[in-house]
């Protein structure tokens, strides 16, 4: 069975700059996360889509972010323009549903902004 | 408000020595807890999970319990390897909320 399967692995952009990421998640997985991780800090949520509709983005910066699930299947998370301290890894997730299901993570999208 | 804590923040052990890891969690109200394993720069490798109607949950050297009532969770890693350093991150599922909530982690370097 494939994992989940993130691009890019990393970027390096300039502040003030647009990023997107990609993100495919394990087939047949309803819920797909992305969370930030900040060097030194554990990952934390940013949004989590329930097939192609958002459960929870309260903590996604809305001014900057956005993210999207269209057919409920890739997702794409974009920054735009990019601040200095938006560095850290991207990580994307998926689970069969909420409620506790286990949750497998991708290998991650470092961001730096310089 | 749910909270994760992780002590220590790292630890540096001989190559063979058995050690704990510890979890601690502020509400009993959860679904599950998942112990992940981070390299430098990659992704979170699912190490152990342990529902909420477990005790304890085993894989090789790696034993992981879970005591609700009391917010805690340890990690037992016998027999420490070099190739076990790496940062242990905790993991909690809560009730009444959509996402797991993330301790720090604890850095772990196994010295040869």
């Amino acid at each position: 069975e494939a994992g989940v399967a993130q691009s890019p692995r990393y970027k390096i952009i300039e502040k003030r700059q647009s990023v997107a990421f990609w993100c495919n998640p394990i087939s047949g997985h309803a819920t797909l996360y992305w969370y930030q991780q900040i060097l030194g800090q554990g990952p934390k949520l940013l949004i989590q889509f329930q097939n192609n509709g958002v459960v929870d983005d309260s903590q996604l910066p809305k001014d900057r972010f956005s993210a999207e699930r269209l057919k409920g299947v890739d997702s794409t998370l974009k920054i735009q323009p990019a601040k200095l301290e938006d560095s850290a890894v991207y990580l994307c997730a998926s689970s069969i549903g909420t409620g506790g299901y286990e949750q497998y993570f991708g290998p991650g999208t470092r961001l730096t902004v310089t | 408000k749910q909270e994760v804590t992780q002590i220590p923040a790292a630890l540096s052990v001989p190559e063979g020595e058995n050690l704990v890891l510890n979890c601690s969690f502020t509400d009993s109200a959860i679904y599950n807890l998942q112990w992940f394993r981070q390299d430098p720069g990659k992704g979170l490798t699912s190490l152990l999970l342990i529902q909420s109607s477990q005790r304890e949950q085993t894989s090789g050297r790696l034993n992981a319990s879970l005591d609700k009532s009391s917010g805690r969770s340890t990690l037992y890693i016998a027999a420490s390897q070099p190739g076990d350093s790496a940062t242990y991150l905790c993991a909690v599922s809560f009730y009444n909320n959509n996402d797991m909530r993330f301790g720090a982690g604890t850095r772990l370097t196994v010295k040869p």
